[in-house]
């Protein structure tokens, strides 16, 4: 069945670290997408990709990195520079248009301990 | 610029009772798509409804109906019948017709609801 898998569910990084979270789509989509959410609140966009090899940052990229070699995978740095980087992540992919809504990933928690 | 205004923080309803969540939206496009999606608290964002600008009627799914009044600039989410199932937040989202906004959803900060047995 097609769909966006990301991985790891739950990450816990310590200080200092750098971690990758992964995300991966197998519905051909041309357009993936990093949110943010913090407890009780909306979505906030972290970096969005429209094709491979480029992509753009969103409202709250800084401390954050992303890479598009493959449109299948858009994987997520959170490093050291991300202060506060406690949160929940969710990946998405889409279909250029208004039409078309965003297929998300089940979401990879992370925690600094 | 898009944005998306979600009033209501939280909600109660009864069980078997029907409930609205408020959503109002703002853009300068003429072509755009208003959805709006749950999430358990599982984490996961699960597609309920969409509803686009030029759609004539307004778009239902089962127990959910949205209700469309685009010269109000709303999109307000009815459910008919809650279940215990239905407790969630729901977040109401919009995507442009053109430019950058056609590729991103924007959303709203989300209503969380609590259906009392």
């Amino acid at each position: 069945d097609g769909g966006i898998t990301q991985s790891p569910k739950y990450l816990f990084r310590k200080e200092g670290q750098n971690v990758t979270l992964s995300c991966e789509q197998n519905l051909n989509h041309d357009a993936m997408y990093w949110y943010r959410q913090d407890p009780g609140q909306g979505l906030r966009l972290i970096y969005y990709s429209q094709i491979v090899n480029d992509f753009q940052k969103g409202d709250i990229a800084e401390g954050y990195s992303v890479s598009r070699e493959k449109k299948e995978s858009f994987p997520l740095t959170v490093t050291s520079a991300q202060k506060n980087p406690t949160a929940f992540y969710l990946c998405a992919s889409s279909i250029r248009g208004p039409t078309y809504g965003y297929t998300f990933g089940s979401g990879t928690r992370l925690t600094v301990v | 610029a898009q944005k998306i205004t979600q009033t209501q923080p939280g909600m109660f309803v009864q069980e078997k009772e029907a409930v609205t969540l408020d959503c109002t939206y703002d853009t300068s496009d003429p072509s755009y798509g208003l959805f709006w999606y749950k999430q358990p608290s599982s984490g996961e964002m699960i597609f309920l409804i969409y509803q686009g600008s030029y759609d004539q009627q307004n778009a239902t799914e089962g127990r959910y109906s949205l209700n469309f009044q685009k010269a109000r600039k709303s999109a307000n989410l009815v459910i008919s019948a809650s279940q215990l199932g239905d407790s969630a937040m729901y977040f109401c989202a919009m995507r442009g017709g053109s430019g950058a906004g056609s590729y991103q959803l924007t959303f709203g900060k989300g209503t969380k609801l609590s259906v009392i047995p």
